[in-house]
């Protein structure tokens, strides 16, 4: 079965720094899709970034990257220099081939960027 | 624009009330999801539909019904049966259900059984 384990339940961070959100998953599949996800206060989940097994390069979108680590099982989140409005909770989800596109998500991490 | 919308944005429901929460997509998405969010908690899947007239269980349907028989609408109902029902209701679309496909959620339904 999957599974997705983010070990940080609350990280900060300065406003302008760097920040490494981890996750880990667990499958014997080898095809599937890593995806991050935000979710302000607001509720809404606001998709960020994905990687697909196959991908030879790490994803990146803007100030998001993904640090893909196949052999390790590994999928953390870097955000680059920090803003007060990337306080939120991140969520770490996958798919994998042949299950309807059902995504696992992680527990989630909260992340507070400090002024 | 395209996107999701549901709706309410709140809803307060009687025990022993069935209600349902509304959900629609205009990105011409074939499948259709319904997820329950408890506070603190990540999201655990209700039921999802891949085509119209087709809609599969998740990992918590009790308690839950759905119906899809327009392509943009996936309503969700939650009958008096389901023992816990206030949480936070996501709705969220695909493209298709291969594993690269993203789902896009909407902004969700609070809904509150007093």
């Amino acid at each position: 079965a999957q599974k997705i384990t983010q070990t940080q339940p609350g990280m900060f961070v300065q406003e302008k720094e760097a920040v490494t959100l981890d996750c880990t998953y667990d499958t014997s599949d080898p095809s599937y899709g890593l995806f991050w996800y935000k979710q302000p206060s607001s509720g809404e989940m606001i998709f960020l970034i994905y990687q697909g097994s196959y991908d030879q390069q790490n994803a990146t979108e803007g100030r998001y990257s993904l640090n893909f680590q196949k052999a390790r099982k590994s999928a953390n989140l870097v955000i680059s220099a920090s803003q007060l409005g990337d306080s939120a909770m991140y969520f770490c989800a996958m798919t994998r081939r042949g299950y309807g596109q059902n995504f696992v998500f992680g527990p989630g991490t909260r992340l507070s960027v400090l002024p | 624009d395209g996107g999701i919308t549901q709706s309410p944005k709140y809803l307060f429901r009687k025990e022993g009330q069935n209600v349902t929460l509304s959900c629609e997509q205009n990105l011409n998405h074939d499948a259709m999801y319904w997820y329950r969010q408890d506070p603190g908690q990540g999201l655990r899947l209700i039921y999802y539909s891949q085509i119209v007239n087709d809609f599969q269980k998740g990992d918590i349907a009790e308690g839950y019904s759905v119906s899809r028989e327009k392509k943009e609408s996936f309503p969700l109902t939650v009958t008096s049966a389901q023992k816990n029902p206030t949480a936070f209701y996501l709705c969220a679309s695909s493209p298709g259900t291969d594993f690269e496909d993203t789902q896009y959620f909407g902004p969700g339904t609070r809904l509150t059984v007093l």
